[in-house]
């Protein structure tokens, strides 16, 4: 059955700090990957995805992922946290009929 | 920029009342879902919908949901007999058929009191 595990509830880095955020999967075959971001009170906001091909996809507001298909990982990195980033980070895991979620990453930026 | 819209964005109903939950999918997308997340806790799927079929369903999608296209626009989750445990916030999503990317509404908040 596929799942996503991401490791750590709860992050905080002091803004300016750099920023990774683990996610592994388990999946029969190469999934679609995604992360989100959701700010409190909003909705989820896609960052970034992967679905072939090079294997550091860049997203928005400055964020990268790298698939690593030996670790069965795609961890969420950003080289300097801006106060704006705190937010809830959700990695997700799919095909094309069906999406699940990871339990989430909350990450707080200490000024 | 096309969207996915959601109505209303925040319910409140008593335990035991009929809830409908709408949802506007981006207009040429052809998945559908619901995905739901309780307070504090992660998002979960609930049912995915395509060719005017449920495709895939969770353990949470019971026999009090449903989920209807009825207009070949909106997108609807109905919950017949609402229960304390259903507060949370309701996410539909949609995606075209050619890549995986889930474009989600803002989510409706369901509170039963």
């Amino acid at each position: 059955a596929q799942s996503v595990t991401q490791p750590d509830i709860h992050i905080t880095v002091s803004e300016g700090a750099s920023l990774e955020l683990r996610c592994n999967y388990s999946y029969g075959a190469t999934p679609y990957l995604f992360w989100y971001v959701q700010s409190p009170g909003q909705g989820l906001q896609l960052l970034l995805k992967y679905f072939s091909g090079d294997t550091l996809v860049q997203g928005i507001k400055g964020f990268e992922a790298e698939f690593k298909r030996s670790q069965s990982s795609f961890n969420l990195r950003k080289p300097s946290v801006h106060w704006s980033d705190a937010a809830e980070y959700f990695c997700a895991v799919g095909d094309r009929s069906d999406m699940r979620f990871g339990a989430g990453t909350r990450l707080t930026v200490k000024p | 920029e096309p969207e996915v819209t959601q109505t209303p964005s925040h319910q409140v109903t008593q335990m035991g009342q009929e809830v409908i939950l709408r949802c506007v999918p981006i207009s040429n997308h052809l998945y559908f879902y619901w995905y739901r997340q309780i307070l504090g806790q992660k998002v979960e799927f609930l049912v995915s919908f395509y060719n005017n079929e449920i495709s895939e369903k969770s353990e949470i999608f019971d026999d009090q949901f449903s989920v209807e296209r009825p207009d070949g626009s909106n997108f609807t989750l109905k919950i017949r007999s609402t229960k304390l445990e259903d507060s949370a916030m309701y996410f539909c999503a949609s995606r075209y058929t050619e890549t995986g990317e889930l474009f989600f509404g803002e989510g409706s908040r369901l509170t039963v009191l």
